[in-house]
């Protein structure tokens, strides 16, 4: 089974307004830390959010929150005042307790702002 | 954040010959580093795990004596591929793990490098 599922390919948003990327991610462990990751053409990866399992309050992070809804196992990243600058593959990713701590990512969804 | 950089940032090789990559920590200590391969428009795929002191532990899939790693220091790990071929093109981004000082391993944030853009004639 897949560990986080991302089921948006490709999104669009005009700028300035806000966007929600889904993943929801597939896990027997209690503990377990959720991260996200921009990737620009660049190719390089960015690390935007991190959310623990044990954390009680949403992540934020400037312009980028997680909607984490535990009981759903899903950590939507939302992105409020979308800039031209955020268009970008956005990958979620999730490690596990054990084993090893492997540290597992989705499909990925490419984000594309409009002006 | 956390800086990670990667060198070559791109190298063009003739099939048959042997690539180094190397992966550096530049402003904190990584005792696990890994090294992943991305295909155009697809995900990362993690090739192996990179500890310090030790032997890499690879995925299933991955060819150990194809890809030799070597974790040498607290902040350097270097990846080789050895007798490339042509379908060994791709994009390869190592990573580093912080500690985030919870003590609690899974909370750990990983730094990536830039990418090497492989590519075998």
């Amino acid at each position: 089974a897949q560990k986080i599922t991302q089921t948006q390919p490709g999104m669009f948003v005009q700028e300035k307004e806000a966007v929600t990327l889904d993943c929801t991610y597939d896990t027997s462990d209690q503990s377990y830390g959720l991260f996200w990751y921009k990737q620009p053409s660049s190719g390089e990866m960015i690390f935007l959010i991190y959310q623990g399992s044990y954390d009680e309050q949403n992540a934020t992070e400037g312009r980028y929150s997680l909607n984490f809804q535990k009981a759903r196992k899903s950590a939507n990243l939302v992105i409020s005042a979308s800039q031209l600058g955020d268009s970008a593959m956005y990958f979620c990713a999730m490690r596990e307790r054990s084993p090893f701590n492997k540290f597992y990512f989705g499909s990925g969804t490419k984000l594309n702002v409009k002006p | 954040g956390a800086v990670v950089s990667q060198h070559p940032s791109w190298v063009i090789c003739k099939s048959g010959t042997s690539v180094k990559i190397e992966c550096r920590s530049l402003d904190f200590q990584a005792t696990t580093m890994f090294w992943y391969r991305q295909f155009p428009k697809q995900s990362l795929m993690l090739m192996a795990t990179s500890n310090e002191g030790s032997k890499a532990t690879y995925e299933q899939g991955v060819e150990k004596d194809k890809f030799l790693i070597n974790h040498a220091s607290l902040t350097l790990s270097t990846l080789t591929v050895t007798s490339a071929h042509p379908e060994d093109s791709s994009f390869y981004i190592c990573s580093a793990r912080r500690a985030s000082g919870r003590g609690l391993p899974f909370t750990d944030t990983q730094y990536f490098g830039p990418g090497t853009r492989l590519t075998v004639l």
